[in-house]
């Protein structure tokens, strides 16, 4: 079984300084990792995900993810954040029977 | 954007009434799931399907049902609405891959509902 933890509920930036949502996962053998994103009033939409290969993983909307096995990590990041950024984030093992089990979230605030 | 389609985006209705949520998938997809959440809160899976004629309850309990006759189709229906269902049900589907988990979801706009 395989689970994350995102430890900042909120995270709040600038537009154009970096965006970083964290994401630490707790599994045994090799995870599966995804993150998704909601836009207000919105569904979720698919962003990046890990299965194998390499670590650095790109997605959608510029976003990009690295997963670090020694820190057990799966942080999302943006170089420059956008206002239109500004969402509930996800961070989503599969959870037994390989169904996605998301959390909380992480809600993203880019200021002008 | 992904091909899956809710009716209606928004519901308000009083108790004790009979209410389908319609879910649609154009994608092909197997599996198909059913989720409840309020507003900027996690999600709960609440019934999912790996395929025709298979329906399973997810971790969260619901009062609601569903049915899966068609590939692309996958309604949510609940017989006595109440205001305890007021909430957000979004539907998403997926493909099947050999590596099982590694499955991505694809999620439709979601139904609000409200119930009086």
């Amino acid at each position: 079984a395989q689970s994350v933890a995102q430890p900042e509920d909120q995270v709040n930036v600038a537009e154009g300084n970096p965006l970083t949502v964290k994401c630490t996962y707790s599994v045994s053998g090799n995870p599966y990792l995804f993150w998704y994103v909601q836009y207000p009033n919105r569904g979720l939409q698919f962003l990046l995900k890990y299965i194998t290969g390499d670590n650095l993983v790109k997605g959608s909307y510029g976003f990009e993810a690295e997963f670090n096995k020694s820190q057990t990590s799966f942080h999302l990041k943006k170089p420059s954040a956008l206002v239109s950024d500004s969402a509930l984030y996800f961070c989503a093992p599969p959870s037994n029977d390989y169904k996605l089990s998301f959390g909380a979230g992480t809600t993203v605030t880019v200021r002008a | 954007e992904a091909d899956i389609y809710q009716t209606p985006r928004y519901l308000v209705i009083g108790t004790g009434k009979k209410i389908t949520l319609e879910c649609s998938q154009t994608m092909g997809h197997d599996k198909m799931y059913w989720y409840q959440q309020d507003p900027g809160m996690e999600l709960h899976l609440i019934h999912y399907s790996y395929g025709v004629n298979s329906t399973e309850k997810g971790d969260l309990s619901s009062e609601s049902t569903v049915s899966r006759i068609r590939t692309e189709h996958f309604p949510l229906t609940l017989e006595s609405a109440r205001p305890s269902h007021t909430s957000q049900y979004l539907c998403a589907s997926s493909e099947v891959y050999s590596s099982g988990g590694a499955e991505t979801q694809y999620f439709g706009p979601g139904t609000r509902l409200l119930v009086l």
